[in-house]
């Protein structure tokens, strides 16, 4: 079966540009998480949607960061007005209810000059 | 605070050498341990996972086992193989409330040589 898929893989922003990458979770997963992961560090947590509902955004690091999953399928992280500071990888899980197992996605590495 | 400590890399060994990757973890209570594999080129993959004390957790010839006196999770194998070669990450489930989230380590860089 298909596992959870992020795109872009790469993107490059020039400083001040708005970005939009997109995770599409394993079918039937209710729980969907985003992760910044900074070279030579480990991921951290962004935030959590169950279904539809961002249940947690608790890390997202400014108000410049935006995350939705309207349908309770795709999730998009929208960062507006980048800065050198976001240049990471943002990866993307999604799970089932109820357990922690979490599925990761490939990542978007983003670069921003 | 809450989170996870995991020893440095990158750790260098031969092939059929013994690995030992430390790791220890800081909580209130008793969450759920992970470990998390990253092959050169791929995404992060669930390699095993203890969820209370002195459970073991075991895939491919890896272990670690839960223990609560000393709040470690070390990851072991007896045997490494050129194909081991690739990033650790040890990780903890966060205690309570809705959120599932994963608290990472820093990851640790195995390369295996022939």
């Amino acid at each position: 079966g298909a596992g959870v898929s992020q795109s872009p893989r790469y993107k490059v922003a020039k400083r001040g540009q708005d970005v939009a990458l997109r995770c599409d979770p394993i079918s039937g997963h209710v729980s969907l998480f985003w992760y910044q992961q900074a070279l030579g560090q480990g991921p951290e947590f962004l935030t959590y949607f169950q279904n539809e509902a961002q249940l947690d955004k608790s890390g997202l690091p400014s108000d410049r960061f935006f995350a939705e999953r309207p349908e309770g399928s795709v999730s998009t992280l929208k960062i507006q007005r980048t800065q050198q500071e976001d240049s990471a990888v943002y990866l993307c899980a999604s799970g089932l209810q109820g357990l922690y197992e979490q599925y990761f996605g490939p990542g978007t590495r983003l670069t921003v000059t | 605070g809450n989170s996870v400590t995991q020893m440095e890399g990158p750790v260098t060994l031969s092939e059929e050498a013994f690995l030992t990757i430390n790791c220890t973890y800081t909580a209130t209570g008793y969450p759920s341990l992970f470990w998390y594999v990253q092959y050169p080129g791929e995404g992060l993959q669930l390699l095993l996972k203890a969820t209370k004390a002195d459970d073991k957790g075991s895939n491919k010839g890896f272990e670690a086992t839960y223990r609560k006196e000393t709040t470690s999770f070390h990851l072991e194998k007896g045997s490494v193989q050129v194909s081991d070669s690739a990033v650790y990450f040890c990780a903890r489930g966060r205690e309570g409330g809705a959120t599932n989230k994963l608290i990472f380590g820093t990851g640790t860089l195995l390369a295996v040589q022939p």
